[in-house]
């Protein structure tokens, strides 16, 4: 597509549900990343991926978060057993390479709320 | 770590006001840095950059100066229009080529007529 997609634009959910947060890059685009925008926060990076691999899984806020990323193209993010905490706008971005002194092309995120 | 500290919001300001965003960062090493600008309903888009010291950035009107002896990436605009409502972020990146985007939390702007 034209920009990078992401589904749904919205989800609500009950506290202990799992989600799963998709994202469709710009197509070609081999980096890509997630972000999450708390209420009052900046934009918290999670994880990034370099085609299929992600070099580092750090900002995952705990074991109940993972992504994966398949044919170097869509990524999905799940979060299990959700708790009311992780209530935010999950943000994917692309960019043609490696670094990002080019630039990070966003998706309009996916708000999820978690009752 | 890394961080960046910008001005609280929201912002005000009438049409064809002056605008400063404050953005001053910390850093360890020599970072590339960024402002990207959210419009309503749409993903962050870059707005302008600069990656080393004295280096201007400019788009739409809109500039940023690098200043390592503040550690300062300020954002002006002579005139805002209401267009520009919106809501504006800086970021750096640390490393040349690194994958990682340290943030500041957002000022949101509004320009009224």
């Amino acid at each position: 597509g034209a920009g990078v997609s992401q589904s749904p634009s919205n989800k609500v959910t009950e506290k202990g549900k799992d989600v799963e947060l998709r994202c469709d890059p710009i197509s070609g685009h081999t980096a890509l990343y997630w972000y999450r925008q708390s209420l009052g926060q900046g934009l918290e990076f999670l994880i990034y991926f370099q085609g299929n691999s992600a070099p580092d899984k750090s900002g995952l806020p705990s074991d109940r978060f993972s992504a994966e990323r398949t044919g170097g193209s869509v990524s999905t993010l799940t979060i299990q057993r959700t708790q009311q905490e992780d209530s935010a706008v999950y943000l994917c971005a692309s960019s043609p390479g490696q670094g990002v002194n080019g630039e990070l092309f966003f998706g309009e995120g996916s708000r999820l709320t978690v009752l | 770590g890394d961080s960046v500290t910008q001005m609280e919001g929201p912002v005000t300001l009438s049409e064809e006001a002056f605008l400063t965003i404050n953005c001053t960062y910390t850093a360890t090493g020599y970072p590339s840095l960024f402002w990207y600008v959210q419009y309503p309903g749409e993903g962050l888009q870059l707005l302008l950059k600069a990656t080393k010291a004295d280096d201007k950035g400019s788009n739409k009107g809109f500039e940023a100066t690098y200043r390592k002896e503040t550690t300062s990436f300020h954002l002006e605009k002579g005139s805002v229009q209401v267009s520009d409502s919106a809501v504006y972020f800086c970021a750096l990146a640390e490393l040349a080529g690194s994958y990682q985007l340290t943030f500041g939390k957002g000022t949101k702007l509004s320009v009224i007529p």
